[in-house]
């Protein structure tokens, strides 16, 4: 367990409507990451972030933005939801002085009507 | 741009039998692969890592190897159990240690 907690774990809304997706880590970790999960497509990353307002853009981020304005949270927004975008998201963190190993949280999973 | 491969996609046991999932990557220029596994509507659990300078990793009744020239790991269970079930993923990561790609996983099933 690395202390990483997703807020919220599930969701329903309407398409076209502002989501965003918390996560949370209390160990103090530089990388932290977004991915999706889909079936037929595996994980895809979305956006990860390499230190406090220092971020990048993954495989799959048309659609989403990111923030990071403290070391602990990392935050996922979709500005205007779609049916597409209906997926379980997982947040990631690669742990310090472990040879980049990743742990991950427990995932939100999105329903978008 | 890196592809990993998982065969099988699904593989159904006995309890008791030793298996070997596979996970193959286009790409050798690796920093790691790392092992991990993902029970139904759960996250997922790292299992092992392997540097691109190590050749296996060992936890318990798993084992796993990595020849980086041929692009090839395996994860060895030995005297599977039925709390072993659960979906297998592997993933390699480059430009040192970030951009993880992730396998298809396959879906292990153990009968009692």
């Amino acid at each position: 367990d690395a202390g990483i907690t997703q807020s919220p774990r599930h969701k329903v809304t309407e398409t076209g409507t502002p989501v965003t997706l918390r996560c949370h880590q209390t160990e103090n970790h530089r990388y932290m990451y977004w991915y999706r999960q889909d079936p037929g497509h595996g994980l895809r990353l979305i956006h990860y972030s390499y230190g406090v307002k220092d971020t990048d853009k993954g495989e799959v981020s048309d659609g989403y933005s990111v923030s990071r304005s403290k070391t602990e949270d990392f935050l996922l927004t979709l500005e205007s939801a779609t049916s597409s975008q209906t997926s379980v998201y997982f947040c990631a963190i690669t742990g310090s002085g472990t040879y980049n190993e990743q742990f991950f949280g427990p995932g939100t999973r999105l329903t978008v009507l | 741009k890196q592809e990993v491969t998982q065969i099988p996609a699904a593989l159904s046991v006995p309890e008791g039998e030793n298996l070997v999932l596979n996970c193959s990557f286009t790409d050798s220029a690796i920093y790691n692969l790392q092992w991990f596994r993902q029970d139904p509507g759960k996250g997922l659990t790292s299992l092992l890592l392997i540097q691109s300078s190590q050749r296996e990793q060992t936890s318990g009744r798993l084992n796993a190897s990595l020849d980086k020239s041929s692009g090839r790991s395996t994860l060895y269970i030995a005297a599977s159990q039925p709390g072993d079930s659960a979906t297998y993923l592997c993933a390699v990561s480059g430009n040192y240690g970030q951009n993880f790609v992730f396998g298809p996983g396959t879906r292990l099933s153990v009968l009692p």
